[in-house]
This record gives structure tokens, C-alpha cells and sequence, in this order.
């Protein structure tokens, strides 16, 4: 299963952008980029997911680096209700098994 | 309505017994998987199912015996119960195919005393 690195945490105020970093240097060209969170005593929530352009939704954007091998989550405005450990993660189209493995994710804290 | 629900939401039961846990999903997803978070809050996929047939077993005790009566339960039994069992357990499905979403259900806090 391909590996994902992210930071254990970072901080953000209320309302400003944050910018999540995902490092994948062992992509594979099925692979697809995933992230999920998890706010606290819940259950992992989808966010996005893309393969090669860019991605946005009605959660946050999806940034991915020419070469794939990194991708940045981006919320536009943090609220409160976004502090949540965050995870990035990659899905082999080729696999069989399809499975989500999670990491350490990124505690993301937000200040008002 | 909620789209993957878990049964029952805590459960605090003896070293040595044997209990279930139930998940249904309202979805109409093909694949369920059971999912362990430890104290440390590291999730660890346990088992998959696709269409009532069993794809992973990850590395899991066999006193945890997951059973799909259809696609859209996957229930997951617990013999001998140990200290070490106790963790939040997490429901989940999806579509098949990895551009697909997974959803989660809000979890089973399990504490062996």
C-alpha cells in the first residue's frame, strides 16, 4: 500500500485559509488521492478525492503537484467546526480490495 | 436517515464474554468494511466484504468473526472478550472502485472490564 506523510498538526485562525500538505512520493498512476477527517467522538467523513487536476467541492479544494507526488487540501475559510484530524490517503484503482488506509493524519486546530 | 448505523453505540461488557455488534447501511453499497480505533486513535481496517463475500482479513484475532446475512448488513461477533479488545469500532461502505466515497458510521466504544 502506497504511503502517505503528513504533519502531525497545525493551527489556523477563524475564517483565514488553511492549507493541509500531503506528501506521496510513491504514487502509482492508478493511485487516487483521498482525504478524510474526523471531528471528535464521530465517525471518519469524505472531504474529496481527485487523480491529476484539480479538484473542488463544497468542502474545500484538492491541489495536486504536476508530478503527483504531493497534494495540498485547502479550506477556503476555517470555521470552528472544521478542527478535526485530517487524513490523506491513497486508493489503488488496481487493487481488489479497494480498502482506506489511514495514517497519523493532521490535527488541525482552529483559533477564533 | 442515517446512511451507516451502528448498534449498539457503547457497550461495556466482562473479560470472557461474547458479544455482537450490528451495521446497516441504507445506501445500496456493495462493499462494507470494519474498521478498529485504539486509544491511540490510529484506525486499522479489519475486514472487508463485497457483495456478502469476504475480501480482507487483515491480521485479526479469529475470535472476531464478521457475518454479512446481505449487502446491506455486516455484523461483527466477538468471542472471549479481552482487555485488549477494547477500542471504538467503525462501520463503513462504499461502491466498489477507488474513486469511490466511503461512509462511516458514528462508531461502537467498547470497553472489556
Amino acid at each position: 500500500d502506497a504511503k502517505t506523510t503528513q504533519p502531525n498538526s497545525m493551527e489556523s485562525n477563524e475564517e483565514e485559509p488553511v492549507h493541509l500538505p500531503c506528501n506521496h512520493s510513491t504514487i502509482s498512476g492508478t493511485d487516487y488521492i483521498h482525504w478524510y477527517r474526523q471531528l471528535p467522538s464521530q465517525g471518519p467523513e469524505y472531504v474529496i478525492h481527485g487523480l491529476t487536476s484539480n479538484v473542488n467541492n463544497r468542502m474545500a479544494s484538492l491541489a495536486i503537484a504536476e508530478d503527483r507526488k504531493s497534494s495540498t487540501l485547502i479550506l477556503h475559510r476555517a470555521t470552528l467546526r472544521d478542527a478535526a484530524v485530517y487524513y490523506c490517503i491513497l486508493r489503488d484503482v488496481g487493487g481488489a480490495t479497494n480498502k482506506l488506509i489511514f495514517g497519523t493524519g493532521t490535527l488541525l486546530a482552529v483559533q477564533p | 436517515d442515517t446512511a451507516v448505523s451502528q448498534t449498539p453505540k457503547y457497550l461495556v461488557t466482562q473479560m470472557g464474554n461474547d458479544k455482537s455488534i450490528k451495521c446497516e447501511q441504507n445506501l445500496g453499497h456493495d462493499t462494507m468494511y470494519w474498521y478498529k480505533q485504539d486509544s491511540k486513535k490510529f484506525l486499522k481496517i479489519m475486514f472487508s466484504y463485497n457483495n456478502k463475500e469476504l475480501i480482507i482479513n487483515e491480521t485479526v484475532p479469529n475470535r472476531f468473526s464478521p457475518k454479512s446475512p446481505d449487502k446491506a448488513h455486516l455484523n461483527l461477533h466477538i468471542n472471549s472478550l479481552e482487555l485488549g479488545d477494547s477500542a471504538v469500532y467503525f462501520c463503513a461502505s462504499s461502491l466498489e472502485g477507488a474513486a469511490t466515497e466511503a461512509f462511516f458510521g458514528q462508531g461502537t466504544r467498547l470497553t472489556v472490564v
